[in-house]
Parts: structure tokens; C-alpha cells; sequence
């Protein structure tokens, strides 16, 4: 069964703290994408990964860094947290090759920025 | 103007109706859409998946695409109260990153 876990449902951090987002998926993918979720805004891509070591940005990087060290784990950063960051967090992973447009999602983290 | 819109809803229906779901978007390069559906507190998970124009059925779900309108539909027959979710259209120029709708919030009374 496909599998893209999220290190914490929901958090609260203050503002200039560093945060930590881990997603890890079990279905070998290449392919991991870091997405935030507003309301009325929809999924807005922050950040990518199409192997180890390799990253590129989305839509909306600023504020925000990644690291894939392996294949199955791609970590989002705030290296310093403020509160237009409060959002929900949502990490997923796809193939490379056919079917890549098939994104499977972990079940988000709900960040609160005070 | 976004690139992909979709009405936010809510839309509340009665169990057993017929539900569309539209979205309308911009960029004519777009070439791989999706639905996904959204419980309450989860993650999206993959509903449908059609490429190009023309229609995909699964079960109760239909989904839709007319590229020369620039349109996307999902219809779901005999609608059950377990559909209450946000359903998210998703679309793609190439088969990596996908542009989301804000999502439409369906709501199926019993």
C-alpha cells in the first residue's frame, strides 16, 4: 500500500524559530514535492526533487529550503519561522516515467506560527 | 487571473443527485489533468486522471475535458453522503509539476 508519512500533524512554533518539516515515502519514487495549502489559494508548489541531493524551486520559495541526503525522506526548512508561514503542509511523491503525473500525499502538517 | 479556477463552493446536495464539479484555466499547454479528493484533516488522494481531451468513467465518477473551451468536469451519479470532501481539479503542461484549482467543497446531505 502507498505510503507518504509526515513527521507531525500539527505544530506550533514561535516566530524566528527554525522548523523542521520531515515527509518520508515507502514506494521508492524519485520525485518529491513540498506543497503549503490556503484557503481560497489552493496547493501552491514550494519546493521539489526529482532525486538525492537535487532540488528545485516551485512557486513560492522564499522563506523556505529543502534537503534530500536520501531517497526516501525530503525535509522542508524554515530557517526563520514567521507567521504568514501558519499553513498546512503537504509532502508527496510520484514516479519518474509514466505515471509521473500521479502524485501520492501524506496527511499534512498543520503549522501555527505565533 | 489564476490559471486554473474553481468554484469553492459549498455545494450541498441531496443523497442519490447527479454532482458537477467544474474548472476552467488559461494555459492551453496544459495536457495531463486530475482530480483529487480531500477528507477533512488528510491529505488529497487521486480520483481521476484523463489525458488530453475526451471522458474517463470509473464507477460512480466521470471526469471531463474539453481543451478547445479550456474546461474540466467530474460528474458523480448517485452522490452518497461518504463524498463530502473538497475535491481539487490538478493540471500539467508536462508530467512533473501540477497546477491546482483552490478546490470545491461538495457537502451531500442524508
Amino acid at each position: 500500500d502507498v505510503k507518504v508519512t509526515q513527521s507531525s500533524r500539527y505544530l506550533v512554533k514561535r516566530t524566528g524559530e527554525k522548523v523542521f518539516l520531515e515527509c518520508v515515502q515507502d514506494m521508492d519514487h524519485e520525485n518529491m514535492f513540498w506543497y503549503r495549502q490556503d484557503p481560497g489559494l489552493g496547493l501552491r508548489l514550494i519546493y521539489f526533487s526529482y532525486d538525492v541531493k537535487m532540488k528545485e524551486k516551485g512557486d513560492i520559495p522564499e522563506g523556505y529550503s529543502v534537503s534530500r541526503e536520501k531517497k526516501e525522506r525530503f525535509s522542508l526548512i524554515l530557517e526563520s519561522a514567521s507567521t504568514n508561514q501558519t499553513s498546512m503542509y503537504l509532502c508527496a511523491s510520484s514516479f519518474r516515467g509514466r505515471g509521473e503525473e500521479t502524485q501520492y500525499f501524506g496527511p499534512g502538517t498543520r503549522l501555527l506560527v505565533l | 487571473q489564476k490559471e486554473v479556477e474553481q468554484d469553492p463552493g459549498p455545494l450541498s446536495v441531496p443523497e442519490g443527485a447527479i454532482v458537477s464539479l467544474n474548472c476552467t484555466y488559461s494555459n492551453s499547454a496544459f495536457q495531463y489533468f486530475m482530480w483529487y479528493r480531500q477528507y477533512s484533516r488528510k491529505g488529497p488522494e487521486l480520483l481521476m486522471y484523463t489525458y488530453s481531451s475526451g471522458n474517463k468513467e470509473d464507477g460512480r465518477f466521470t471526469a471531463q475535458v474539453d481543451k478547445s473551451s479550456k474546461y474540466i468536469s467530474l460528474f458523480i451519479r448517485d452522490s452518497q453522503p461518504s463524498d463530502s470532501a473538497t475535491y481539487l481539479c490538478a493540471m500539467s503542461e508536462s508530467r512533473r509539476a501540477l497546477t491546482f484549482g483552490s478546490g470545491t467543497r461538495l457537502q451531500v446531505q442524508p
